[in-house]
């Protein structure tokens, strides 16, 4: 079975400088999802990133980028400029390939962002 | 365009009562997943539906736990009697049924079991 795995339980960063969360995973399959979604304290998850294992580029998404390492099954995401909104739970979570297959997620990482 | 509707946001229930969630997808999106997500926990899935279809139910709680997708739109989710430990937050999630397609979560709905 697929797990994820987040070592950080809590994170915290000062406005306008840069943190990385990290994350790892196992699975035997060699196509697959990776994802990090934000859940702040309304509790809607949204998405921050996705990337597909298929591709070597890492994903960028404004202040927000991921290092995938695939054959260290390592999954990072730094949050550069960090600003107050930030402040959040960041969960990791993995899909395996398929067109509706569920996400398995880590235990998340609580970031907070000082002024 | 619309996000994933939930309700209610909260509810409070005394145990052995019944309670019932209810979920509105994104309009088209045929995939529909229920996730209960326990405090201090990532959530889990509770099971996935493809259109009408119950594809993906194995860690759902048939003894007490129910959950239908009439149309394949609209989805409640059951739960009845309610135990201590089915405290949590319930999210509710959807996708269209394509490859490589992200989950949109809705707001959830917190159920607190007295």
């Amino acid at each position: 079975a697929q797990t994820v795995t987040q070592s950080q339980p809590e994170m915290s960063v000062q406005e306008a400088e840069t943190v990385t969360l990290s994350c790892t995973y196992d699975t035997s399959e060699s196509d697959y999802y990776l994802f990090w979604y934000k859940q702040p304290p309304s509790r809607q998850m949204i998405l921050v990133i996705r990337q597909e294992a298929y591709k070597q580029q890492n994903a960028t998404e404004n202040r927000f980028s991921v290092n995938f390492q695939k054959a260290a099954k390592s999954f990072s995401l730094k949050i550069s400029d960090s600003q107050l909104g930030d402040a959040a739970m960041y969960f990791c979570a993995y899909r395996a390939q398929g067109g509706s297959e569920k996400l398995v997620f880590g235990k998340g990482t609580k970031l907070t962002v000082n002024p | 365009e619309a996000g994933v509707v939930q309700s209610p946001r909260y509810k409070i229930i005394e145990k052995k009562q019944p309670v019932a969630f209810w979920c509105n997808p994104i309009s088209g999106h045929n995939t529909l997943y229920w996730y209960r997500q326990n405090l201090g926990q990532g959530p889990e899935l509770l099971i996935r539906y493809e259109n009408e279809e119950a594809v993906d139910d194995s860690q759902l709680p048939k003894d007490r736990f129910s959950a239908e997708r009439l149309k394949g739109v609209d989805s409640t989710l059951k739960i009845q009697p309610a135990e201590l430990g089915d405290s949590a937050v319930y999210l509710c999630a959807s996708s269209l049924e394509l490859w490589g397609e992200t989950q949109y979560f809705g707001p959830g709905t917190r159920l607190l079991v007295l």
